[in-house]
């Protein structure tokens, strides 16, 4: 069985200053990668995904995410952040071949605060 | 193109009652996953059902139990509340083939137990 283990529950950064946000997966087999955010009050919204190739991903918002499958990681980072930003980060895996078809595990979060 | 909606949005009842969930797909997906939010925590897959049938069961108790309709909106029902069921309920629909990748999530309906 898959895990997340996402390893900062609270991040608090600057406006304009970078900021990464670190996620750890562990699963027997291959696995797709996701970050979602959600914003107070409201359900998730897909930032980015690695399903395969190019390790550096590009999403929305101007977040990207790096895989590295050998330290089993898919950290998030965006290198000048807003304070629209400030939302609670997931990263989720979803395994390839699994008896439900692209269920996601879930990390337990991390609140990212952008402070003026 | 709509998106995924949930009703309602937020709900209290009491321990021992019975609840039930809605969920509209987004256009053209055929598969819907729900799962459970508690407070400080990341959702926790409940079960996914595509063309109406099950596809895949977290680790819930049966008296979480779904439905998907032919429209392919959808239902959780939840049992016997307990107040550990406190939580945000969000479905997710996606794609048009069991492979898809991406799922889209609603804003979720709160349910309080009391």
């Amino acid at each position: 069985a898959q895990s997340v283990t996402q390893l900062d529950s609270q991040v608090p950064v600057f406006e304009e200053a970078p900021v990464e946000l670190r996620c750890n997966y562990s699963s027997s087999v291959s696995v797709y990668l996701f970050w979602y955010v959600q914003y107070p009050n409201q359900g998730l919204q897909l930032l980015l995904k690695y399903l395969s190739g190019s390790t550096l991903v590009k999403g929305i918002n101007g977040f990207e995410a790096e895989f590295n499958k050998s330290q089993t990681s898919f950290h998030l980072r965006k290198h000048s952040v807003h304070i629209s930003d400030t939302a609670e980060y997931f990263c989720a895996v979803s395994e390839l071949g699994g008896g439900s078809n692209y269920k996601l595990t879930f990390g337990k979060g991390t609140l990212l605060t952008v402070n003026p | 193109e709509t998106g995924v909606t949930q009703s309602p949005t937020h709900l209290i009842k009491t321990r021992g009652q019975q609840v039930t969930l809605r969920c509209s797909s987004q256009s053209g997906h055929n598969t819907v996953s729900w799962y459970q939010q508690a407070l400080g925590q990341g959702p926790q897959f409940i079960f996914q059902y595509y063309r109406e049938e099950e596809n895949g069961r977290g680790n819930f108790p049966p008296r979480f139990s779904g439905l998907q309709f032919p429209n392919y909106s959808s239902e959780l029902n939840v049992n016997a509340l307990e107040l550990d069921d406190s939580a945000l309920y969000l479905c997710a629909s996606s794609g048009t083939n069991k492979k898809t990748t991406e799922q889209y999530f609603g804003p979720g309906t709160r349910l309080t137990v009391t």
